[in-house]
């Protein structure tokens, strides 16, 4: 199983729509939960920070469930600039280290 | 702020050369930097993590040797590919990390790399 896991979609949402994926990560240690978006060809960019009591910024939500170890991300009121991969992102060690999911690809369709 | 440069933005070379790739960090101290490569349509992979004044800490399977990387100050970190070979053809990418205590990384716009 790896220690990260993400549906790799692709997701086809239309445009206004609300869409959610989850990351599930195997190490119950895990201690910081982030989420990134990544465009193509392009470096990732830090989107969220998953907090304990759950986060909202904007049209995005994100949320953390210890007990069945996954965190969330909630798009509301989709846009085509939302067209991205999601990449999520656990911190398990006192390296500093992020594992990384393999991505979600959200493509936003008018 | 936490703004990562890396240069250059692309490079294309000839079997058997090496390439350095720079890594700074422009608005805040890096206590780590990590160079991942990622392949097209694939996940990152984390190559080393590097610390301010120390040797860098390679990943499994990724030869030392071979991507030599050097942390001199807290802004600045270099990779090095040395006798590139077309299969170290991809995008390599560097983050930081700024302050103890905070896990998010921040990306370079990263570096693609062909070796013909």
């Amino acid at each position: 199983r790896k220690e990260v896991e993400q549906d790799p979609g692709p997701f086809n949402v239309p445009e206004g729509a609300t869409v959610a994926f989850n990351c599930t990560y195997s190490n119950s240690a895990s201690q910081s939960f982030f989420w990134y978006r990544q465009d193509c060809r392009k470096e990732p960019k830090l989107l969220m920070s998953v907090y304990s009591s759950g986060n909202e910024d904007g049209r995005f939500t994100a949320q953390l469930n210890r007990a069945s170890q996954y965190i969330s991300l909630l798009i509301r009121d989709s846009k085509l600039s939302d067209s991205a991969t999601y990449l999520c992102a656990v911190n398990i060690n006192s390296n500093y280290q992020l594992i990384w999911g393999a991505g979600t690809k959200l493509i936003i369709k008018p | 702020g936490a703004v990562v440069s890396q240069h250059p933005s692309w490079v294309i070379c000839k079997s058997g050369t090496s390439v350095k790739i720079e890594c700074r960090s422009l608005d805040f101290q890096a206590t780590t930097m990590f160079w991942y490569r990622q392949f097209p349509k694939q996940s990152l992979m984390l190559m080393a993590t590097s610390n301010e004044g120390s040797k860098a800490t390679y990943e499994q399977g990724v030869e030392k040797d071979k991507f030599l990387i050097n942390h001199a100050s807290l802004t600045l970190s270099t990779l090095t590919v040395t006798s590139a070979h077309p299969e170290d053809s991809s995008f390599y990418i560097c983050s930081a990390r700024e302050l103890a205590g905070i896990y998010e990384q921040y990306f370079g716009p990263g570096t693609r790399l062909t070796v013909t």
